[in-house]
């Protein structure tokens, strides 16, 4: 897991606020991927993004959820008016290239509450 | 749909034995299969990994068996250690996709 960092590992937030998830990816890794995991559940994914691009969003609730990638800075997971179901672990992984998974390193995940 | 499953929610095994641990999925058109350790508060880390072309691949104490007939695929662990308490998720990459499905996981213990 090192070298993906991920912040804040740990978020409060109330019902309506909004949530901002920040993922910085390996040194060098162009490509990025969001999961979510809710409990008891396994990973699933959400988006990939690549350097100012959304590759594919196939997984991202199709409201209150974006993401980004910009040319400088961290890939952003952005969530807003957050309700309970919201609460999750949520991972942002990178690559060098596309495909493989076994080329994907996971960050430590970003636990959201919402209370 | 769940496609990806792992049946097992949990496995206790002790030190020094085999650990089994099986994972089951229903598209043909996945092209490679992996097998990720996760501890608690942490990210999943990459173990092992099968192309769909193979029946087996090891590494170490691990070996990942692939039966496509069964659409069924397993991991051994021999011997077990105590550091091998984790859970371990099945994950499945489709043809000309970019992600993974993951399955719900097995938490495994192994005792002294």
């Amino acid at each position: 897991n090192a070298g993906v960092m991920q912040n804040p590992r740990h978020l409060v937030r109330r019902r309506g606020q909004e949530a901002r998830l920040r993922c910085s990816p390996m040194k060098g890794h162009s490509h990025v991927y969001w999961y979510r995991q809710l409990p008891e559940e396994g990973l699933k994914f959400m988006v990939y993004l690549q350097k100012e691009n959304i590759i594919d969003e196939s997984g991202m609730p199709k409201e209150r959820f974006s993401a980004e990638f910009p040319k400088e800075g961290p890939s952003i997971l952005r969530i807003q008016q957050v309700v309970r179901g919201d609460s999750a672990a949520y991972f942002c992984a990178s690559s060098l290239d596309r495909g493989l998974g076994n080329t994907i390193y996971f960050g430590e995940g970003s636990w959201l509450t919402v209370v | 749909d769940q496609q990806v499953k792992q049946n097992s929610p949990s496995l206790s095994v002790q030190e020094g034995r085999i650990s089994i641990l099986n994972c089951d999925y229903t598209n043909s058109m996945f092209d490679y299969f992996l097998w990720y350790k996760k501890y608690p508060a942490e990210g999943p880390t990459f173990l092992i990994s099968i192309s769909s072309i193979k029946d087996k691949n090891e590494d170490g104490r691990f070996t990942v068996f692939l039966n496509k007939s069964a659409k069924h695929l397993s991991l051994h662990i021999v011997p077990s250690q105590p550091g091998d308490s984790a859970v371990y998720f099945c994950a499945a990459e489709p043809r000309n996709t970019d992600k993974l499905i993951f399955g719900t996981g097995t938490r495994l213990q192994v005792f002294p």
